[in-house]
């Protein structure tokens, strides 16, 4: 089983706030990822981080930033939330390994009003 | 670059009656091939996974065949059940300099009705 949290699980906000979405896991993966989800199923990879203070942007474009400051810690905050942002987020960890597994957290579920 | 297409969905099925999910891959050299399922309200889960060519990754009752010739990796079960409803994704980690990330298709959505 593995142990990549996300909170909150939901949250509703009005425009305009600054919010962070928490990810930590415990297993010691230096790789993390934040995905996007949106409707539709589809993800896309917003941001990833192969150790401390390494980010970078993924694929599709993001207002969010992140930061990587312990090995087990990789928020996202968002400035200054907008409805375009409301979607489900993911974050994932991978094993250093050659298997490349990745491993997800129930994800957060962010509507913005 | 690495792409994956998978079938189109929603598919919706009896239970016991037999699956196929479809996913082809476009990635240059020897990719590993994976299925991740997410059942409703929660995160991804790894399904199965295949590293080679010809190897067959299963559990739970669910099967895929890495096919280096046809590019495929289809997702099977010979007899579903109402809790394997869920939303499927194929996904490859790719050689070289895309092996840093794994590339999903957009997912299928299966529903079992009792």
């Amino acid at each position: 089983e593995a142990d990549i949290y996300q909170t909150p699980r939901y949250l509703v906000i009005g425009t305009g706030k600054k919010i962070t979405l928490e990810c930590s896991q415990t297993m010691g993966h230096d790789k993390m990822y934040w995905y996007q989800q949106d409707p539709g199923m589809e993800l896309h990879l917003i941001h990833y981080s192969y150790g401390v203070n390494s980010t970078e942007k993924g694929d599709l474009s993001s207002e969010s930033t992140v930061s990587r400051i312990r090995t087990e810690h990789f928020p996202l905050t968002l400035e200054s939330a907008r409805p375009s942002h409301t979607s489900q987020y993911l974050c994932a960890s991978s094993d250093p390994g050659g298997n490349f597994e990745q491993y997800f957290g129930p994800g957060t579920r962010l509507t913005v009003t | 670059g690495d792409s994956v297409t998978q079938m189109e969905g929603p598919v919706t099925l009896s239970e016991e009656a037999f699956l196929t999910i479809n996913c082809t891959y476009t990635a240059t050299g020897y990719p590993s091939l994976f299925w991740y399922v997410q059942y409703p309200g929660e995160g991804l889960q790894l399904l199965l996974k295949a590293t080679k060519a010809d190897d067959k990754g299963s559990n739970k009752g669910f099967e895929a065949t890495y096919r280096k010739e046809t590019t495929s990796f289809h997702l099977e079960k010979g007899s579903v059940q109402v809790s394997d409803s869920a939303v499927y994704f194929c996904a490859l980690r790719g050689s070289g300099g895309s092996a840093r990330q794994l590339t999903f298709g957009s997912g299928t959505q299966l529903t079992v009705l009792p």
